[in-house]
């Protein structure tokens, strides 16, 4: 099975600030790798798709980068709607798994 | 607008089953693959079983395999997750979710979620 490995775990930060996540595979899995935001009480929200494609309707301040094994998620300037927790997940094996999470929070 | 409706959640003893079901509406509900995605509360999320949109192809995460069959009836438009045997450890909210490719075979990435239905083995 494919292991996704997040970090970090948390992170403080305050709006504007530019923030970035990352994320690891246990083997390459090309650029089969999404993102999805999560507020609490709320379902996942898909962000990014197949590494560095924006879903329709995401602000441009997030963006998405590389491939094989290691990925970035960045948000260019943290908005207060975007305090929330960031999964990884990868497309690449029969069963998409994701990482642990990464909760952003307000410094 | 894509809407996914899940029912079904609720009390169980272990060993015992529920079914859920999902209720979709505003796409080609057989265009797509459709997947149930759990999380335990405070916790993270793990894919649980997926379905082409023929319904030919199914896929399972082991720790549910040769208990859960996930199933779709194409005129209902509606997708199921019937859970046997459960267990403590299948203690979660249950999300059905809409794959974002039109005619994919394997989930690519679930752009659109339903509410959740809560499933508690105890």
């Amino acid at each position: 099975d494919i292991q996704m490995t997040q970090s970090p775990s948390s992170l403080s930060a305050s709006v504007g600030d530019r923030v970035t996540i990352t994320c690891r595979a246990s083997q390459s899995i090309g650029r089969y790798l999404n993102w999805y935001l999560q507020k609490p009480g709320k379902a996942p929200k898909l962000l990014i798709y197949d590494a560095s494609n924006l879903q329709s309707g995401v602000p441009s301040r997030f963006s998405g980068s590389g491939s094989g094994t290691d990925f970035t998620l960045t948000i260019s300037s943290l908005q207060a709607e975007d305090f929330a927790t960031y999964y990884c997940q990868q497309s690449y094996g029969t069963l998409g798994t994701f990482g642990q999470g990464t909760k952003v929070e307000t410094k | 607008e894509v809407q996914l409706v899940e029912s079904g959640g609720g009390l169980v003893q272990p060993g015992g089953s529920l079914r859920l079901s999902c209720a979709a509406s505003g796409f080609t509900f057989s265009s797509y693959v459709m997947s149930w995605v759990r999380q335990v509360p405070g916790k993270g999320l793990e894919w649980v079983s997926a379905i082409s949109g023929s319904g030919a192809r199914t896929d399972y995460a082991d720790s549910v395999k040769g208990r859960f069959t996930i199933s779709r009836d194409t005129s209902k438009k509606t997708l199921y997750l019937q859970m046997n045997s459960l267990r403590g450890e299948d203690t979660a909210l249950y999300y059905c979710a809409k794959d974002r490719r039109r005619w994919g075979n394997s989930p690519e990435g679930a752009d659109s979620w339903g509410q959740g239905t809560l499933v508690t083995v105890s």
